[in-house]
């Protein structure tokens, strides 16, 4: 069966460090991966985009990887700050033209002061 | 700019109600999508629709219809709630199909009683 599976664990860290969470994915071939962020009684904010041709995309603090061949993606937040605790989301797309997004169940980040 | 806006943002509804729930977008993008989330379960999508006039089934379509008859608004009905469907709806719109972001809402908080 189809599977994205992402830390059910909030991620506890310390400002300033930098926080990785993991996006795996099973019987999926994405033509790209997307990484949203969603606040308590919010709808998502999209975030990064990363191709299958890709390796690695950044924006600001934040940086995205994607390996097919280990069906995973590692998202990265340097030098985290209280504002960046939040829910994080990946979802994979491209299985059809339509932009249908298959979304993991997110992982939540504290960032500690 | 007001993006993607839904309507209402709270409702109660007795088992066997039928209720609308209205999503309208400003940004001229052909692609709408419901969803709806779960504690536990991410997102999923219920129906979506690739331009006015159209409209094509998601992951979790039983018990919900959709009509795009304008190009800004795409509605979701309910026609017998269940308490199943208690839930938060989110609409999303993209501007195409292939690897654009998606815009979402700030959801809908259904609850079924």
């Amino acid at each position: 069966s189809q599977k994205i599976e992402q830390n059910s664990e909030a991620l506890n860290i310390q400002e300033g460090k930098t926080a990785t969470l993991t996006c795996n994915y099973t019987n999926y071939s994405p033509a790209y991966l997307q990484w949203y962020r969603q606040d308590p009684g919010r709808g998502p904010v999209f975030l990064l985009l990363i191709r299958e041709n890709e390796k690695e995309k950044r924006k600001e603090r934040l940086k995205v990887t994607f390996d097919t061949t280990l069906k995973q993606s590692l998202f990265h937040i340097t030098a985290s700050q209280p504002a960046d605790s939040a829910t994080y989301l990946c979802a994979l797309g491209g299985v059809d033209g339509n932009n249908r997004l298959a979304f993991g169940k997110g992982n939540q980040v504290v960032v500690i002061p | 700019n007001a993006g993607v806006t839904q309507t209402p943002k709270f409702r109660v509804l007795k088992t066997g109600q039928s209720m609308t729930l209205l999503c309208a977008q400003d940004m001229n993008h052909e692609y709408m999508y419901w969803y709806r989330q779960d504690p536990g379960m991410g997102l999923r999508l219920i129906h979506y629709s690739v331009g006015e006039g159209t409209t094509a089934k998601g992951e979790v379509p039983d018990g919900y219809n959709v009509s795009r008859l304008k190009k800004q608004n795409f509605l979701l009905g309910l026609e017998s709630a269940a308490p199943s469907q208690t839930s938060v709806y989110f609409c999303a719109s993209s501007p195409t199909g292939e690897g654009t972001e998606a815009f979402f809402g700030q959801g809908t908080r259904l609850t079924v009683v």
